[in-house]
């Protein structure tokens, strides 16, 4: 069964400082990786995912993400945040063969002025 | 224009009730899901279907009963309800047959309280 870790649940952060948010899993097989935001009050919305080819993915609003198999991660990044990139991040991972999408615990954060 | 869509935003009742949770997506997507999260975010999945078909069964009381008339909705029953089922409940789509890359697409999520 896969599995995966947020290392932080909360993560505060001033406004133009970089954020990193951590995730590991476990898989005995591939699998793809995602990462997904959800805004106060909202639903979730994918930022970036890993399906294979190069390891570091760029997604929406600045945010990128480098795997790393060999240590099971899948960190996320952004360089200089803004105010508006307070919310919750959610990793999460689907076995190459599977159907079954599986979600971190989260990470909230929140950026102060 | 609304991709995904739930009704109701949200819904407070009495243990021992019976609700129902409708969810429309306009995307023409193939798959559709139900998630719920808890109190401390943590988000699993309870079901998808694929073209109306059940596809993933969780664990799940079998007091949770969905149904998908047409491939755009996807509504979720609760008999019985107990305080435990409070949590936010998102319904999510994606394109086709639901495979392991696909992105979904959730809806706004409903509030459930059960008093």
């Amino acid at each position: 069964a896969q599995s995966v870790t947020q290392l932080d649940s909360q993560v505060p952060v001033f406004e133009e400082a970089p954020v990193e948010l951590r995730c590991n899993y476990s898989s005995s097989v591939s699998v793809y990786l995602f990462w997904y935001v959800q805004y106060p009050n909202q639903g979730l919305q994918l930022l970036l995912k890993y399906l294979s080819g190069s390891t570091l993915v760029k997604g929406i609003n600045g945010f990128e993400a480098e795997f790393n198999k060999s240590q099971t991660s899948f960190h996320l990044r952004k360089p200089s945040v803004h105010i508006s990139d307070t919310a919750e991040y959610f990793c999460a991972v689907n076995k190459a063969a599977g159907n079954k999408l599986t979600f971190g615990g989260g990470t909230r954060v929140l950026v102060k002025p | 224009d609304t991709a995904v869509s739930q009704t109701p935003k949200y819904l407070v009742t009495q243990m021992g009730n019976d609700k129902s949770i409708k969810c429309e997506q306009n995307l023409g997507h193939d798959t559709m899901y139900w998630y719920k999260q808890d109190s401390k975010k943590f988000l699993k999945i309870m079901f998808s279907y694929n073209n109306k078909e059940l596809i993933i069964n969780e664990t799940v009381p079998n007091r949770f009963s969905p149904k998908s008339p047409d491939k755009a909705h996807l509504n979720l029953h609760i008999n019985s309800l107990e305080l435990g089922d409070s949590a936010v409940y998102f319904c999510a789509s994606s394109q086709d047959a639901g495979g392991p890359q696909e992105t979904q697409y959730f809806g706004p999520g409903t509030r459930l309280l059960v008093l």
